[in-house]
């Protein structure tokens, strides 16, 4: 069964920074891309960045571009987002998806349950 | 950055109707178009990709169809496990971008 379970989130103040975990199982990590989405309680969903299976390929919403940083480590079937200079609107509930397809990222198919970053001093 | 627009942003109905919700892209998409379904306090959930394939394990009452720029989901007979919101989500640029929803209630 493919799990996805993220960690790493909490309170924290604004400027300061967190960095989310994603640990992966139950397929072969190092064939697909990868996702983060995050959204705020009540409101909708806002794709965040992705990466692809090998790293080479990165993107990321216009919101986080320069403050966030995807990377993945496949020898430990993990997915991370390092985030900087954090701001009160980055408060959500992260999700770490995975690429349907292998290669580069396209859409997920896959979701974690989530974790909780909320920036506020 | 590509626009994604969805309507009805709201949608009652009962159950065996025929539902439709509409997505618009800002510009051309192709095929490069999924749908996602999402119930309260739970993760999204993949109902299709490349605008009309079906993702293995949902039910064959839901549908796609579209290009281009529009795009519709139907579901032929709302059951009562469709009550949910719906997202679509481009993928044929960086940043991928999601619809605002669509929340199909109970009439």
């Amino acid at each position: 069964e493919v799990q996805l379970v993220e960690s790493g989130g909490g309170l924290v103040q604004p400027g300061r920074s967190l960095r989310l975990s994603c640990a992966a199982s139950g397929f072969t990590f190092d064939d697909y891309a990868m996702h983060w989405v995050r959204q705020v309680p009540g409101k909708g969903l806002e794709w965040v960045s992705g990466i692809s299976w090998n790293s080479d390929n990165k993107g990321y919403a216009d919101s986080v571009k320069g403050r966030f940083s995807i990377s993945r480590d496949n020898a430990k079937n993990s997915l991370y987002l390092q985030m900087n200079s954090l701001r009160p609107e980055d408060t959500a509930l992260y999700y770490c998806a995975k690429d349907r397809v292998g290669g580069t990222y396209y859409h997920m198919d896959v979701w974690g349950k989530g974790t909780t970053v909320t920036v506020s001093s | 950055d590509i626009q994604m627009t969805q309507s009805p942003s709201t949608l009652s109905a009962s159950v065996g109707d025929r539902v439709t919700i509409t997505c618009r892209a800002s510009q051309s998409i192709s095929y490069w178009l999924a749908w996602y379904q999402q119930k309260p306090g739970k993760a999204p959930n993949l109902l299709i990709y490349d605008v009309s394939n079906l993702e293995t394990g949902v039910p064959s009452r839901f549908s796609g169809s579209g290009s281009e720029t529009e795009f519709t989901l139907s579901i032929s007979s709302l059951q009562p496990d469709d009550f949910a919101t719906y997202y679509c989500l481009q993928y044929k640029q960086s940043p991928r971008t999601f619809g605002p929803g669509t929340k199909v209630e109970i009439k």
